[in-house]
């Protein structure tokens, strides 16, 4: 049975750090790539950051760029996410996800989520 | 970028209803969007994928269609387990949420 669970999230001070991790079991996690999504209290998913399977390719969304950094440890089938310079915008329930990929025209990969860990940004 | 853009934003409806949810991409996604159903406080769940792929295990009420740019997604004979917040996603290029469709009863 597939499973991906979150932790590390809390309460932060605006301009602070934090680093989230995702445990992955029940499916083999080198041969995934992996997501983070977010989503704001009340408002919708807004999809964050992704790692390739090996580690060597990321790719992030603008509102995070140069302040997260997304990696992984295959050997441990754990996800990571490294937020820096945290802003008020930054609160939400972040998510672990591997979802869809469309690479030469064909879709590889599965959606499975994690149930995700909260982080508020808040003096 | 490629923006999706969600219609209605809240949709009101009845058991036994047929609802239908509408989703334009910015540019053509061929067929790489899926749909999913988001209830308090859960993690999203797989409705649809490639637009018109039934997810296993999903019940056959539901249903996808389009291409390029514009998507439907259609719930037959609405459930009370239906009432949930319903959004699109597009994977062709990066990936990209639509801003949600709240289904709630009339």
């Amino acid at each position: 049975q597939v499973h991906l669970v979150e932790s590390g999230g809390g309460v932060v001070q605006p301009g602070r750090s934090l680093s989230l991790s995702c445990a992955v079991s029940g499916f083999t996690f080198s041969n995934f790539g992996m997501h983070w999504v977010r989503q704001a209290p009340g408002k919708g998913l807004e999809w964050v950051a992704f790692i390739w399977s090996d580690g060597n390719t990321k790719f992030y969304a603008d509102s995070v760029k140069g302040r997260f950094t997304v990696s992984r440890d295959n050997s441990k089938n754990t996800l990571y996410l490294q937020m820096n310079s945290l802003r008020a915008e930054d609160t939400a329930v972040y998510y672990c996800a591997s979802l869809f990929i469309i690479r030469g025209g064909s879709q590889y990969g599965m959606d499975v989520w994690g149930q995700g860990t909260t982080v508020t940004v808040s003096s | 970028d490629i923006q999706m853009t969600q219609s209605p934003s809240t949709l009101s409806a009845s058991v036994g209803d047929r609802v239908t949810i509408t989703c334009r991409a910015s540019q053509s996604i061929s067929s790489w969007l899926a749909w999913y159903q988001q209830k308090p406080g859960k993690a999203p769940k797989l409705l649809i994928y490639k637009a018109s792929s039934l997810e296993y295990g999903v019940p056959s009420r539901f249903s996808g269609s389009g291409s390029g740019t514009e998507f439907t997604l259609t719930i037959s004979n609405l459930q009370p387990d239906d009432f949930a917040t319903y959004y699109c996603q597009q994977y062709k290029t990066y990936w990209t949420f639509g801003q949600g469709t709240k289904v709630d009863i009339e």
